[in-house]
């Protein structure tokens, strides 16, 4: 596609299920990106996939988030046993990460929703 | 202290007049500097980049960078109320290829 594509666009669950978030990055892209941001404040780093190179999780909030990329592609994030303050817009951005091109494409985003 | 920090806002300004945003940063290693827009609702988009010491004009925005001050800065010259949204200042921490961002400014052009 042309563009950093999401879904589901909206997520809704209850407290206690686990969820899991689609990101597919534009084609030729080798870092990708998830961040996290909730209502009026600014974004939250999750995690970083650099190729091959083993993911940055410094960011992960608790043993509760996990992600992964497969084939360098396609990345999920699965949040398990969710919580209420997990409510937030879940952003995906991709970038060609040279040194000096670090322009991050993001997609629309996920809004999950934990009732 | 956090890595990067921009005031919130909310900032206002006239229609045609600039608008000053301010961005300071913790890592003496950071390499790359951003500013990204950010509309309500949607998601943010890159609008400058700046990597060396000084000014970096393009249109009616200009990034500013003292990486000795560890201070960098967005001027909007004309400001349009179309230009009405959040900035966010982004960082490539020195160590890490992260991006972290700010909090964001708002800032309202008032027509």
């Amino acid at each position: 596609g042309a563009g950093v594509s999401q879904s589901p666009s909206n997520k809704v669950t209850e407290k206690g299920k686990d969820v899991e978030l689609r990101c597919d990055p534009i084609s030729g892209h080798t870092a990708l990106y998830w961040y996290r941001q909730s209502l009026g404040q600014g974004l939250e780093f999750l995690i970083y996939f650099q190729g091959n190179s083993a993911p940055d999780k410094s960011g992960l909030p608790s043993d509760r988030f996990s992600a992964e990329r497969t084939g360098g592609s396609v990345s999920t994030l699965t949040i398990q046993r969710t919580q209420q303050e997990d409510s937030a817009v879940y952003l995906c951005a991709s970038s060609l990460a040279r040194p000096t091109n670090e322009k991050l494409f993001f997609g629309s985003g996920t809004q999950l929703s934990v009732l | 202290q956090k890595e990067v920090e921009q005031n919130s806002g909310p900032l206002s300004v006239p229609e045609g007049a600039i608008a000053s945003l301010n961005c300071t940063y913790s890592d003496r290693g950071s390499q790359s500097f951003f500013w990204y827009r950010q509309y309500s609702g949607k998601s943010p988009e890159l609008i400058m980049s700046i990597y060396s010491n000084g000014d970096k004009e393009d249109g009616r925005f200009t990034a500013q960078l003292n990486k000795a001050s560890q201070y960098v800065s967005l001027l909007i010259r004309d400001s349009q109320p179309s230009d009405s949204a959040t900035y966010l200042c982004a960082v490539t921490s020195g160590s890490a290829r992260q991006l972290t961002f700010g909090s964001g400014t708002q800032l309202t052009v008032l027509p």
